[in-house]
């Protein structure tokens, strides 16, 4: 158990919805990193919040945006979902604005219908 | 894109133990070498890390060569639960986020 929790564990939406996705942070860590797991692949990193700032971003669209909280929780935000944004969302929390060892939630399963 | 290669998939028998290489051969100096395992649908979990030293923790020992061009992941007494897709990662001190590649697929077998 590493203390990150994600919640809701598995959601199902459809195309040109919205998506909110939440993560809490271990305690201790003040950077949140999310990352996105296509089926068969590697996570891939979306973004980073370090003390309620972007710090740092992948390859992704705008459409895909994100919060972090005076309590270092986060939130991850997905507009006008598509097919392909099924996926696995991973958060990870770490300290030193992600320098250091990053230890991952158990992830949220996102289905795009 | 990942700076790693690894194996796609190894096999190993249950009690003995797991040697999971990773090549890394444009490492700078800098670089940590990290390693992390992801059970099926679940979130990676860490499990070591070094620099240039060995190192061993409960879960495994992390062997790197002297040239830092390679390691290897020891898992000393395999067992069924150690069934995982393994990643080998680097980064140094000032990347914000890890690079994942496909890693390897252990099965442990009874």
């Amino acid at each position: 158990e590493t203390g990150v929790t994600q919640s809701p564990t598995h959601l199902i939406k459809t195309r040109g919805q919205q998506v909110t996705l939440r993560c809490s942070s271990q305690s201790g860590h003040n950077t949140v990193s999310w990352y996105q797991q296509a089926l068969g692949q590697g996570p891939q990193f979306i973004f980073q919040y370090y003390r309620e700032e972007e710090n740092g971003r992948g390859n992704f669209p705008p459409r895909f945006s994100g919060l972090q909280f005076p309590n270092y929780s986060s939130e991850l935000n997905v507009n006008a979902l598509e097919l392909d944004d099924s996926a696995l969302y991973l958060c990870a929390s770490s300290s030193l604005a992600g320098k250091d060892t990053q230890y991952f939630g158990p992830g949220t399963r996102l289905t795009v219908l | 894109d990942a700076k790693t290669t690894q194996p796609p998939s190894m096999d190993c028998a249950e009690g003995r133990a797991a040697n999971l290489p990773c090549n890394h051969s444009t490492i700078s100096g800098n670089e940590y070498v990290y390693w992390y395992r992801q059970i099926h649908s679940q979130g990676p979990q860490y499990i070591i890390h070094g620099l240039k030293n060995n190192e061993t923790n409960e879960m495994a020992s992390l062997i790197i060569t002297e040239d830092r061009k390679s390691s290897t992941l020891i898992l000393p007494h395999a067992t069924l639960r150690d069934t995982a897709v393994y990643y080998c990662i680097v980064k140094d001190n000032y990347g914000q986020n890890f690079v994942f590649g496909p890693g390897t697929r252990l099965s442990v077998l009874p």
